[in-house]
C-alpha cells in the first residue's frame, strides 16, 4: 500500500515563530488532506489539497502531486497551535492512509 | 461544514461485555463511512470500511467478529466491539466521505475511548 512520511516527528517553538511540516507520500493520490488533532483526540480538518497552494489565516499548504509531497506552512505560532498534525492520501473512494503525524509544542 | 458526532465519547466497561459506538452525519449523507483506530502517541489505523446497505470490508488482521459493523442508513454506521478485552482499549475514530463530482473529502468524528477493566 501507499506509504506516507511525515518530518518533523517532533517540533518544539517560541510563540510567534513559524514552521515548515513536511508529508511525503510514495505514489499517485487522488486527494489529500491535513489535520490537526487536538488534545482531546478531535481531527480538525485544516486543508483539503490534492494539488495547489490554499491559505486559511495564519496556515497554509502546498501540495505538488507530481513530486508527491505536500507542506503546511504555520506562521506566527500561538500555544493554541499545540498538538498532533497529520497528513493523509487516498485515491478515490478509499480508506485514508495516515502519516505518523508531527508533534509540535508551542511554548509561550 | 460537514459535521459527523460519535457516542458515546468515553465508555467504560468490564472484561466480556459488548459495547456499542454510533457514528453519524449530522448534515449530509454519508455512503461510505471508515472505522479507525489509535492507540496512546500512534497513528490512526484503517479498520473496517463500512458500506450502506451492504456488508462491511475490514482489514487485514481485524476479526469481523469481534468488530461488528452495521450501516443501516445513509447517515447511521454502527460498531459493536463483542466480548471486549483489556487489549481492545483503544480510542475509536470513525469518518464519513463528503463526495461529489471530482470531490472526496473525509470529516472524522470527535471519537470514542474505550476502557476495559
Amino acid at each position: 500500500g501507499i506509504q506516507v512520511e511525515q518530518s518533523p516527528p517532533d517540533l518544539i517553538l517560541q510563540e510567534g515563530a513559524n514552521s515548515t511540516l513536511r508529508c511525503n507520500f510514495s505514489d499517485s493520490v487522488n486527494n489529500l488532506q491535513w489535520f490537526h488533532q487536538n488534545p482531546w483526540g478531535q481531527l480538525i480538518n485544516l486543508f483539503y489539497i490534492p494539488s495547489g497552494t490554499k491559505q486559511n489565516g495564519r496556515l497554509s499548504a502546498t501540495t505538488v502531486a507530481t513530486e508527491r509531497y505536500s507542506l503546511l506552512y504555520i506562521s506566527s505560532s500561538q500555544t493554541t497551535d499545540s498538538g498532533v498534525y497529520f497528513c493523509a492520501v487516498n485515491t478515490g473512494r478509499r480508506a485514508l492512509t495516515f502519516g505518523s503525524g508531527t508533534r509540535l509544542q508551542v511554548q509561550p | 461544514g460537514a459535521v459527523v458526532s460519535q457516542h458515546p465519547s468515553r465508555v467504560i466497561c468490564k472484561s466480556g461485555t459488548s459495547v456499542k459506538i454510533e457514528c453519524r452525519s449530522l448534515d449530509f449523507q454519508a455512503t461510505t463511512m471508515f472505522w479507525y483506530r489509535q492507540f496512546p502517541k500512534q497513528s490512526l489505523m484503517l479498520m473496517a470500511t463500512s458500506n450502506e446497505g451492504s456488508k462491511a470490508t475490514y482489514e487485514q488482521g481485524v476479526e469481523k467478529d469481534k468488530f461488528l459493523i452495521n450501516h443501516a442508513s445513509l447517515t447511521l454506521s454502527t460498531l459493536t466491539v463483542t466480548s471486549a478485552h483489556p487489549e481492545d482499549s483503544s480510542f475509536y475514530i470513525c469518518s464519513a466521505r463528503l463526495g461529489g463530482a471530482g470531490y472526496n473529502e473525509q470529516f472524522f468524528g470527535p471519537g470514542t475511548r474505550l476502557t476495559v477493566l
